[in-house]
């Protein structure tokens, strides 16, 4: 069974630093292009983050591009966004998916919550 | 980048047809995938590449995609198929890999 469990959400002051966490199992974790997605409170997915099987391929949303980073470790099957900088409009819970060639997004964590406030 | 439109609520009765619509330039040259989601939950795949279904959706749904317009219809609409609806495509020209409209709230009356 394909699981995605995403952690490291929380209350955050604005300017500051938060590593959300997404570990993977029951599927190949290095075959696969991961994403993350985030909604705020209220409103609609935005997609904020993609990254290739192995890394080589990144892309970023422009409301998160030189403020967040992605990045992946195939070995523990693990996704990582790490968010500098923060600002009350990052606030939103955030999800991270799987992706099928066409960028069908087939799983998702349950997601974790990011409050950006003082 | 890519822009996908859709309406912010679509409302049916039970037992009637829903159609919910994703506007995109040239959408029909896309690959359009389709995310039911329910209040306090994750988004669930319910159609890909237009008009497949995962396993474990039911028939009742079903996408169409051509020109400008896509479309998720649900048949013989139950009570629990209310939730948010989005429409994404992968835009594999731009930086900006997956782009996702703005969500249509089904509500069954």
């Amino acid at each position: 069974e394909v699981q995605l469990v995403e952690s490291g959400g929380g209350l955050v002051k604005p300017g500051g630093s938060l590593r959300l966490s997404c570990a993977a199992s029951g599927f190949t974790f290095s075959s696969y292009s991961m994403n993350w997605v985030r909604q705020a409170p209220g409103k609609g997915l935005e997609w904020v983050s993609s990254i290739s099987s192995s890394s080589s391929y990144i892309y970023y949303a422009d409301s998160v591009k030189g403020r967040f980073t992605i990045s992946r470790d195939n070995a523990k099957n693990s996704l990582y966004l790490q968010m500098n900088s923060l600002r009350a409009e990052d606030t939103a819970v955030y999800y991270c998916a799987r992706e099928e060639p066409g960028g069908i997004c087939d799983y998702w964590g349950q997601g974790t919550l990011v409050t950006v406030s003082s | 980048s890519y822009v996908l439109t859709q309406p912010p609520s679509v409302s049916v009765a039970p037992g009637q047809t829903a159609r919910i619509t994703c506007g995109g330039n040239n959408i029909g040259s896309k690959s359009v995938h389709w995310y039911q989601q329910k209040p306090g939950q994750a988004p669930v795949l319910v159609v890909y590449d237009d008009s497949d279904r995962p396993s474990g959706i039911p028939e009742r749904f079903s996408g169409s995609n051509s020109g400008n317009t896509a479309t998720l219809t649900i048949s013989r609409v139950e009570a629990g198929d209310e939730a948010d609806y989005y429409c994404q495509v992968w835009d594999s020209s731009s930086d900006h890999r997956v782009v996702f409209g703005g969500g249509t709230k089904l509500t069954v009356l």
